[in-house]
């Protein structure tokens, strides 16, 4: 039980395009959702956290106009990039919180993202 | 403010050693979670344990042990008996118990175990 699917798992785009991923729970419902952004050979940022039927909150220095987080449903959560270039190139990976105070987690498998 | 610090950001053995991965964390909840998280190269990240700062009993599952002292802050985790397959990087995290499930993750250990 509490599987989160992560979907696009890689996809490269052109300079200008948006790219919208998708995080998903499975079995579970999930109130909140956590995106994540990571470089390589770094750590995992938290760029924002997704409330069902709410306004996504931001952690700072992230650009809500360009990182837009949509969580319509208790199992779906988007992520889309906005006008995607080279340097919004990392992996962003999805976790969704369920259980007693909401922490136990369940992590997507990330998407990697290519921008040329 | 809440922070992780891993100290160590590669950590290279021979199979069949012991290594023990460090995690030192800053918060000043009375009422929190630490976590340690694997990621291999596929990038998943594969959930190890999770630890509330009450239960401050060390644990062991199979190869994997964890030291929790909320006296050093630290939560270190200590793999035996190496193996190639445990190479990968590893993330010590926290959450404050009324954040939902937010994590602060450290930078990061990549440990390589070569045969």
């Amino acid at each position: 039980g509490a599987v989160v699917s992560q979907h696009p798992s890689w996809v490269i785009c052109k300079s200008g395009t948006s790219v919208k991923i998708e995080c998903r729970s499975l079995d579970f419902q999930a109130t909140t959702m956590f995106w994540y952004r990571q470089f390589p050979k770094q750590s995992l940022m938290l760029m924002a956290t997704s409330n069902e039927g709410s306004k996504a909150t931001y952690e700072q220095g992230v650009e809500k106009d360009k990182f837009l987080i949509n969580h319509a449903s208790l199992t779906l959560s988007t992520l889309t990039v906005t006008s995607a270039h080279p340097e919004d190139s990392s992996f962003y990976i999805c976790s969704a919180a369920w259980g007693t105070g909401a922490n136990v987690l369940t992590f997507g498998a990330g998407s990697r993202l290519t921008v040329l | 403010a809440q922070k992780v610090t891993q100290a160590q950001t590669e950590i290279s053995v021979v199979e069949k050693e012991d290594v023990t991965l460090d995690c030192v964390y800053e918060t000043r909840d009375t009422t929190y979670y630490l976590f340690w998280y694997k990621q291999p190269p596929s990038g998943e990240l594969v959930f190890l344990i999770r630890r509330n700062s009450f239960d401050e009993q060390n644990e062991i599952s199979g190869r994997y042990s964890w030291n929790f002292q909320k006296s050093t802050s630290s939560f270190n985790f200590t793999i035996t008996a190496s193996q190639v397959v445990d190479s990968a990087v590893y993330f010590c995290a926290l959450s404050g118990y009324n954040q939902g499930g937010k994590l602060i993750f450290g930078q990061g250990t990549e440990l390589s175990v070569k045969p």
